[in-house]
C-alpha cells in the first residue's frame, strides 16, 4: 500500500523533546486522519480534518498538536509526551465521510 | 458510549478451509461496517464493507454478513490461505453524528495451518 506514506516508521524521543510525525497521501482524498493503536486496544481515532479543516477532535492532550497544511499532508507535533504515549501512530485518509479509511503503515513511538 | 466487539481473540484454521471471523455491535444505529487486515508491521488494509440496506456483500474470496436482527457482523474467507495470517478488525459508523468516526473492536487474530 503507498497510497498513504507515513515518516518516520520508527522514532524514539525523551519526555522533553519536540518532534513531529509526517503523513502524505496520494489518492486525492478529502479527509485525513490521525490514530493511535496501542497494544490490546481498539484504535483510537484522535483528529480529523476534512478539506484541511478540523472535524473532530476526541478529547486528545494538548501536547498532540495536528497540522494540515493542504489536503495531502498531515503532521502530529509532538511535545512533552508521557511513558504511557508510547504507540502506533497510524495515519489514514477517505475519499469523504462514511467511505473507506486507507491507512499508511504508521510510526512506531518509544518514550524514553 | 457504544463499542464494537470481537467474539474471538484467536482463531487457527487449516490452509484451504473455510474461516468465519464475528463481530458484534451494540449501537443499533450503526449503518456502516468496515472489515480491516492488519499484517505484523503494517498498517490496517481496508477488505471489505458493507451498508444496512445490505445484509451481504460479497469481494475476491471474502464476503461480509450483516445480520442486523442481532446486531451481528461476519467476514468469511474461502479456501484461507497462509497469506491470510493476520489480525482481523470489524468497524462501524454511525451516519447520523460525527460520521468521520469509525468505532473499531480490538481484533481477532486468524493463524493459518500450512
Amino acid at each position: 500500500e503507498t497510497g498513504v506514506t507515513q515518516t518516520p516508521r520508527h522514532l524514539v524521543m525523551g519526555m522533553t523533546n519536540k518532534k513531529s510525525l509526517k503523513c502524505e497521501q496520494h489518492l486525492g482524498h478529502n479527509a485525513m486522519y490521525w490514530y493511535k493503536q496501542s497494544a490490546k486496544k481498539p484504535l483510537e481515532l484522535m483528529f480529523v480534518y476534512s478539506l484541511e479543516e478540523r472535524v473532530e477532535n476526541n478529547s486528545v492532550p494538548s501536547r498532540f498538536s495536528p497540522e494540515c497544511p493542504n489536503s495531502s499532508h498531515l503532521f502530529l507535533h509532538l511535545h512533552t509526551l508521557q511513558p504511557e504515549d508510547s504507540a502506533l501512530y497510524l495515519c489514514a485518509s477517505s475519499q469523504d465521510e462514511i467511505q473507506p479509511q486507507h491507512f499508511g503503515d504508521g510510526t512506531r513511538l518509544s518514550i524514553l | 458510549g457504544e463499542s464494537v466487539g470481537l467474539h474471538l481473540p484467536t482463531l487457527s484454521v487449516q490452509e484451504g478451509d473455510n474461516s468465519i471471523i464475528n463481530c458484534a455491535y451494540s449501537n443499533s444505529a450503526s449503518d456502516y461496517f468496515i472489515w480491516y487486515k492488519q499484517e505484523s508491521g503494517k498498517g490496517p488494509q481496508f477488505i471489505i464493507d458493507i451498508r444496512s440496506n445490505m445484509d451481504k456483500r460479497q469481494g475476491q474470496r471474502v464476503t461480509v454478513l450483516l445480520n442486523k436482527t442481532v446486531k451481528h457482523l461476519s467476514l468469511q474467507i474461502a479456501a484461507t490461505q497462509p497469506g491470510d495470517s493476520a489480525v482481523y478488525f470489524c468497524a462501524e459508523n454511525y451516519s447520523g453524528a460525527g460520521s468521520y468516526q469509525l468505532t473499531f473492536g480490538k481484533g481477532t487474530k486468524l493463524s493459518v495451518i500450512p
